[in-house]
């Protein structure tokens, strides 16, 4: 299994401009959470899924939106971007269950808005 | 919603010393207390974690204590060496996770 991966590993965008971050799993399951870390903090949740279609609000979700089309993809969305989002982005996924089970997290995408 | 403080910030100990992380949750109702070790352009990997129907777990060098009533829980590492150098996060869950600011332990051989 390849685990819980990203891409791009880095970007540099423009202020305005926008970009998905895609994160992929292939452990079946069914809860994916995107969180973003800056410096010298720990992680903050933008978003979660319990499932294919259903997503919900974490505790720093403005200027992003999320989508679950399918079990194994959770790809991120920035729209109009803003210095305040340079951050690193994590993505992170756990079993059925939810609570009983390990959070596997993805390698990160380091992005940075000037 | 719920608030999670981790102390010390760095933490410098010799090889085969022991190290300890504390944190303090706020919300009495968390359930779960996972502890994550994050190696550099690494995503965090859990390490340890208990239940809040737990006091203590260990896992060879490695020990989680839970103090419900004081709403405290701390890390202990044992034998520490170079390779335990990480940033260390702690996290409190009860609906989602919340996690501490982090330690960056450093162990000199």
């Amino acid at each position: 299994n390849a685990g819980v991966t990203q891409t791009p590993k880095f970007r540099i965008l423009k202020i305005g401009q926008s970009m998905t971050l895609q994160c992929a799993q292939d452990m079946n399951h069914n809860y994916m959470y995107w969180y973003r870390q800056d410096p010298g903090m720990g992680l903050k949740l933008i978003y979660y899924s319990v499932g294919a279609g259903i997503t919900d609000k974490g505790e720093v979700p403005n200027g992003y939106n999320v989508s679950r089309s399918t079990t194994e993809d959770f790809p991120l969305r920035l729209e109009l971007a803003a210095p305040s989002q340079t951050s690193v982005y994590f993505c992170a996924s756990r079993g059925p269950g939810g609570f009983v089970n390990e959070q596997y997290f993805g390698p990160g995408t380091r992005l940075t808005v000037t | 919603g719920e608030n999670v403080e981790q102390h010390p910030s760095t933490l410098s100990v010799q090889e085969g010393d022991s190290a300890v992380i504390k944190c303090t949750y706020s919300d009495s109702a968390s359930n779960y207390f996972p502890w994550y070790k994050q190696e550099l352009g690494k995503g965090p990997q859990l390490i340890i974690d208990i239940r809040s129907n737990v006091g203590e777990k260990k896992d060879q060098r490695i020990a989680v204590t839970l103090n419900k009533t004081a709403k405290h829980f701390s890390l202990h590492i044992t034998e520490t060496q170079p390779e335990d150098s990480a940033v260390y996060f702690c996290a409190a869950e009860r609906y989602d996770m919340r996690f501490g600011a982090g330690t960056r332990l450093t162990v000199k051989p």
